[in-house]
């Protein structure tokens, strides 16, 4: 039973660029969750994508924008990058129930530098 | 005031040691609850969920307290495995929908 993947792993890219990260869901799960660790601090929520839709978003700009795709992966972009981008990129699976207790499983994620 | 806050330690305890981790939240209306592990430069990891009448799993007992807004994780018999940052998760609601806020963490350090 293959775990939630992202890639790539690293990423260095410069200021103004953009980047697309993929995420694709552990096996049985529908919802894509993402995160922007910094070093030193908690996860912070991005957005999340159900049913190819964003269901809901952090206090991100919209410089971030998201996909799901049928099968469930995601990508996550960012489009003119700035220096406070660099961070750790999660994404999280979970299974979108009434209860709202899902449970959440976070890929290995990927580390964006920005120069 | 933070949703979800933590002591961001670093706790350093001796093996063999009980330690405890306590978590505030904000939004009374939140509903699910967790405790993630999470080692140096690696994802979080799902320790345990917290459920309203408490609950445990080996070493390691979790418990919500609604009256006053907190979720503790408590730790007996620490190993040097231990050590790793701990987050406390709270699922709250958001513009009709649910969203999980992450405390910054609580460094866990056993040694030896």
């Amino acid at each position: 039973d293959a775990g939630v993947t992202q890639s790539p792993t690293h990423l260095i890219k410069t200021r103004g660029q953009q980047v697309t990260l993929r995420c694709s869901p552990k096996s049985g799960h529908d919802t894509v969750s993402w995160y922007q660790q910094a070093l030193g601090q908690g996860p912070q929520f991005i957005f999340q994508y159900y049913e190819e839709e964003e269901r809901q978003r952090g206090n991100f700009p919209d410089r971030f924008s998201g996909h799901q795709f049928p099968n469930y992966s995601s990508e996550l972009n960012v489009n003119a990058l700035l220096l406070g981008d660099s961070a750790l990129y999660l994404c999280a699976s979970s299974l979108a129930t009434v209860s709202h207790s899902y449970e959440q499983y976070f890929g290995p994620g990927t580390r964006l530098t920005v120069t | 005031r933070k949703e979800v806050e933590q002591d961001p330690g670093p706790f350093n305890v001796p093996e063999g040691a009980t330690v405890a981790f306590n978590c505030t939240y904000s939004n009374s209306a939140s509903q699910s609850f967790f405790w993630y592990r999470q080692d140096c430069r690696k994802e979080p990891k799902l320790l345990m969920s917290v459920y309203s009448s408490g609950n445990e799993d080996g070493r390691f007992t979790a418990q919500l307290n609604r009256a006053s807004q907190y979720i503790s994780l408590l730790i007996r018999d620490s190993k040097l495995s231990d050590s790793a940052t701990y987050l406390c998760v709270v699922n709250s609601p958001t513009s009709g929908t649910y969203k999980y806020i992450f405390g910054t963490g609580t460094r866990l350090k056993v040694l030896a």
